[in-house]
């Protein structure tokens, strides 16, 4: 089956600083990328949707100048998290598909796992 | 996105069928039923979807009401292995780029 990576797998950074997290499709080509995020014992929410090659669309609720989602390959596609702060800890997870329409199965990445202390 | 509702755990012991429900009574004519699991600290993974036939694959089985207002996941020899968050997702073919909305999902716990 079609492989997701990300890349850290973990990261503890203070808060204030920016954190980038890169999520790899390694086996095929993804026009469309999502972003997740995760609490502790609950669901993952969809933070943003991004097609190669232009400007992501985010949930509500979801501060796109905090979120920055970049898109720039078909093959890879990177989240920073903007002057994180603690509330920001969470399990980041990215997933990709190969098309853009509601059939299309989403791969999903291992997750990355941000502390901010 | 139409809503589903599923238990929130259930429990199984190992080697023996687990049956996992998913009621979904708004469903409209051009949602598929998706279903994905969780492991723990992992991303989740595809399980399989259908739309108004029963569906099998090497996972699992759907199982899908007539009236498509209700579907079963069909696991047919529970493995420690399945222990995991299963997720009951309704996508329309139509929707907006394909985008998952995840619930709160089922927690199955699977005993030796």
């Amino acid at each position: 089956g079609a492989v997701v990576s990300q890349h850290p797998s973990r990261v503890i950074c203070k808060s204030g600083t920016s954190v980038k997290i890169e999520c790899r499709s390694l086996d095929f080509q993804a026009t469309t990328m999502f972003w997740y995020r995760q609490f502790p014992k609950q669901s993952l929410m969809l933070m943003a949707t991004s097609n190669e090659g232009s400007k992501a669309t985010y949930e509500q609720g979801v501060e796109k100048d905090k979120f920055l989602i970049n898109h720039a390959s078909l093959t890879l596609s990177t989240l920073t998290v903007t002057s994180a702060h603690p509330e920001d800890s969470s399990f980041y997870i990215c997933s990709a598909s190969y098309g853009t329409g509601g059939l299309d199965e989403q791969f999903f990445g291992p997750g990355t796992r941000l502390t901010v202390l | 996105d139409a809503k589903t509702t599923q238990p929130n755990s259930m429990e199984s012991n190992e080697e023996e069928p687990v049956h996992l429900p998913c009621n979904h009574s708004t469903i409209s004519g051009t949602d598929y039923i998706h279903w994905y699991r969780q492991l723990p600290s992992q991303g989740p993974e595809y399980v399989i979807h259908g739309l108004t036939s029963n569906v099998n694959n090497r996972m699992a089985s759907l199982a899908i009401a007539e009236d498509r207002k209700s579907s079963t996941l069909i696991l047919h020899r529970a493995t420690l292995r399945d222990a995991a968050v299963y997720y009951c997702i309704l996508r329309d073919v139509g929707g907006s780029q394909g985008n998952l909305i995840f619930g709160k999902g089922t927690k199955l716990s699977v005993k030796p």
